[in-house]
């Protein structure tokens, strides 16, 4: 149980156009899902919290008019980046936390590696 | 805020050893948690173990135990009888107790097990 599934795995899109990556939480609820960003060979880097039906907290630095985050259901999380630019190119993960889980137990999808061309 | 220090880059162990990873923390928080989560080269995130402040004990998990030094600010990871299996990316991660449940990783120990 608990199984985070992203879509899509991998994503290569020309400079300047959107992409969107999902979230989905396939055997729980989440009312809170975390986007991280990571670059190869670092750590993971909290961008934004998630929570359903209710706008995104996004850390200092992060650009929310860029990376627009959705919760629109207890499922599901969508992270679309905006007129993408080279720069871009990460790898891309989600977290959900268990609502009906001790301690709110996050589970992590196996990520997004997004390629800006 | 919270930061989490991970001080070896890269950490090299023989099979059936035993390595310590280690990490420390800077927190004014009384309770809160502590993880460790592995990366294998899938970059999929495993939680190995995790501990919560409050408990004096260390928690273990088979082969995997912690060293919980809460005064120190120290949360260092024992991996026993190592697996080829064990190589990855070794990420020490904190998390408040109350609020918002975002984890604060540090930059994590590359281990490296050799036949």
């Amino acid at each position: 149980g608990a199984v985070v599934s992203q879509h899509p795995s991998r994503v290569i899109c020309k400079s300047g156009t959107s992409v969107k990556i999902e979230c989905r939480s396939l055997d729980f609820q989440a009312t809170t899902m975390f986007w991280y960003r990571q670059f190869p060979k670092q750590s993971l880097m909290l961008m934004a919290t998630s929570n359903e039906g209710s706008k995104a907290t996004y850390e200092q630095g992060v650009e929310k008019d860029k990376f627009l985050i959705n919760h629109a259901s207890l499922t599901l999380s969508t992270l679309t980046v905006t007129s993408a630019h080279p720069e871009d190119s990460s790898f891309y993960i989600c977290s959900a936390r268990h609502s009906g889980g001790a301690d709110g137990e996050q589970y992590f999808g196996p990520g997004t590696r997004l390629t800006v061309t | 805020a919270q930061t989490v220090t991970q001080s070896q880059p890269e950490m090299s162990v023989q099979e059936a050893e035993t390595v310590t990873l280690s990490c420390t923390y800077d927190t004014s928080e009384s309770d809160y948690y502590l993880f460790w989560y592995k990366q294998p080269p899938s970059r999929q995130m495993i939680l190995v173990i995790r501990q919560e402040a409050y408990k004096q004990q260390n928690a273990t998990e088979n082969r995997f135990s912690v060293n919980f030094q809460k005064a120190a600010k120290s949360f260092s990871l024992k991996i026993s009888d190592s697996q080829l299996g064990d190589a990855a990316m070794y990420f020490c991660a904190y998390r408040s107790a109350g609020g918002g449940y975002a984890l604060n990783f540090g930059k994590g120990t590359s281990l490296l097990v050799t036949p």
